[in-house]
Formats: C-alpha cells, sequence, structure tokens
C-alpha cells in the first residue's frame, strides 16, 4: 500500500465548468504524476511533479494544469472541462527504494456531460 | 520512442486452465519491465517486475522473463482462478521511474 488517496473518486460535471482533483500521499515521495486511462491507450501522463512547485508536461497535457504547493498533494484542473476529457484518471508515485517503479492510487472517474 | 504491444483481449478461460499473454516492447537501453493488473473498480497494482535481460518476475503464481533477445515479457500462469479476472498491463519505464510506458491492457474473465 503506497499510502495514496485520490478525491473525489466519482465526478460528473458539465461542458465549460472548472474541475480540480486531489491526489495526496502520506510517505513524502518526491515524484507524483497523473495519468488518464482511456479504453485501448492504456495509461497516458498528463502531467508530472519532481517537487514542491516543480512540475512538468506528459504526453496528453493539453487542457490542463497541475499545483504542488505541498509535497503530500498534487492537483489536476481542468480549466473548462469538455466531453473529450470524460477518463479514468490516475495518480502514481514513483518508489523511494524501487525507484524505477511507480505505484498508484485507486482513481477518479470523470463524468463530462 | 518506446513502444509496449500487447494482446488486447478480452482472453476467456476456465478455471484451471494455462494463461499466456503476449507482451514485446520496443525500447532504448535497458527498460525495466512491468506487469500491473486491475481489479474491477481499482486502481493499477504491481504484479511483478524485471529489471535485467534473463530475469524472472513472479508472485501469486504468475511469472514473466525478461527476454531481450526477442523484446518480450509475456505473463504466464500455469492455472488460472475466477478471481484473476481482471485488466492485465504490460509497461515498461527507464531505470529512474520515468518515461512510462503502457500497453493498451487486456482483459481476462475466467470461467468457473
Amino acid at each position: 500500500d503506497a499510502g495514496i488517496t485520490q478525491s473525489p473518486r466519482h465526478k460528473v460535471t458539465e461542458t465549460g465548468t472548472p474541475v480540480t482533483l486531489r491526489c495526496h500521499q502520506t510517505e513524502n515521495h518526491r515524484y507524483m504524476y497523473w495519468y488518464r486511462q482511456d479504453p485501448g491507450h492504456g495509461l497516458r501522463l498528463i502531467h508530472y511533479s519532481y517537487g514542491v512547485k516543480d512540475t512538468d508536461k506528459g504526453e496528453v497535457s493539453d487542457g490542463y494544469s497541475v499545483s504542488r504547493s505541498k509535497t503530500e498533494d498534487f492537483l489536476l484542473t481542468l480549466e473548462s472541462a469538455t466531453s473529450s476529457q470524460t477518463s479514468v484518471y490516475f495518480c502514481a508515485i514513483r518508489g523511494a527504494v524501487s525507484t524505477d517503479t511507480q505505484y498508484f492510487g485507486p482513481g477518479t472517474r470523470l463524468t463530462v456531460l | 520512442g518506446n513502444s509496449v504491444t500487447q494482446m488486447e483481449g478480452p482472453v476467456t478461460l476456465s478455471e484451471e486452465a494455462f494463461l499466456t499473454i503476449n507482451c514485446t516492447y520496443t525500447a532504448t537501453g535497458y527498460p525495466s519491465l512491468f506487469w500491473y493488473v486491475q481489479y474491477p473498480g481499482e486502481g493499477l497494482q504491481l504484479l511483478l517486475k524485471a529489471t535485467k535481460a534473463d530475469d524472472k518476475g513472479s508472485n501469486k503464481g504468475f511469472e514473466a522473463t525478461y527476454r531481450k533477445e526477442t523484446t518480450s515479457f509475456h505473463l504466464e500462469k500455469g492455472s488460472v482462478q475466477v478471481s484473476d479476472s481482471a485488466v492485465y498491463f504490460c509497461a515498461l519505464s527507464d531505470n529512474y521511474g520515468q518515461n512510462f510506458v503502457f500497453g493498451p491492457g487486456t482483459r481476462l474473465s475466467v470461467l468457473p
């Protein structure tokens, strides 16, 4: 158990509204990641963070922003949600001992109507 | 760039059948290779991994061997159970846990 929680676990929203997803970890890991999971695509990286206030873009970052003001929290924001952002979102951390391994949270299912 | 290809399924087996899920990869250097499992409504759990050629990862009766000559990391289990029904993801990363690349996932259904 990597001590990762995500909130909310489920959310339904309307096109054009802002949405913020939260990832919280309890083990002081430096690296954190946001992925989206879509059928046929596996997981694709949206953004990642390598420390407080240090973030970078992933493969599918358009339409998303992130913030990390504390080590334990990594926020993903959809400034103006679109139907194409309907997906399951996973947060992950990089292992402290097994640094080649990522460990995942339980996911947030987001539906944009 | 790096990539992972795996059979998408779905794969349907009877309980106690032999399981193979094929995974091949394209990568520069010497990536670490992983199998993750996702049970319904849950996140991805690390099932097993291997970090160098000819290493065998194993866990819960599942095994996979890192074959550099064939760039493969096929997942096998000798006798599946209903509780193994899940989606299985093959993945690779560099040695720093960055640049993770996932396959599309293979859905396995095991019937009693």
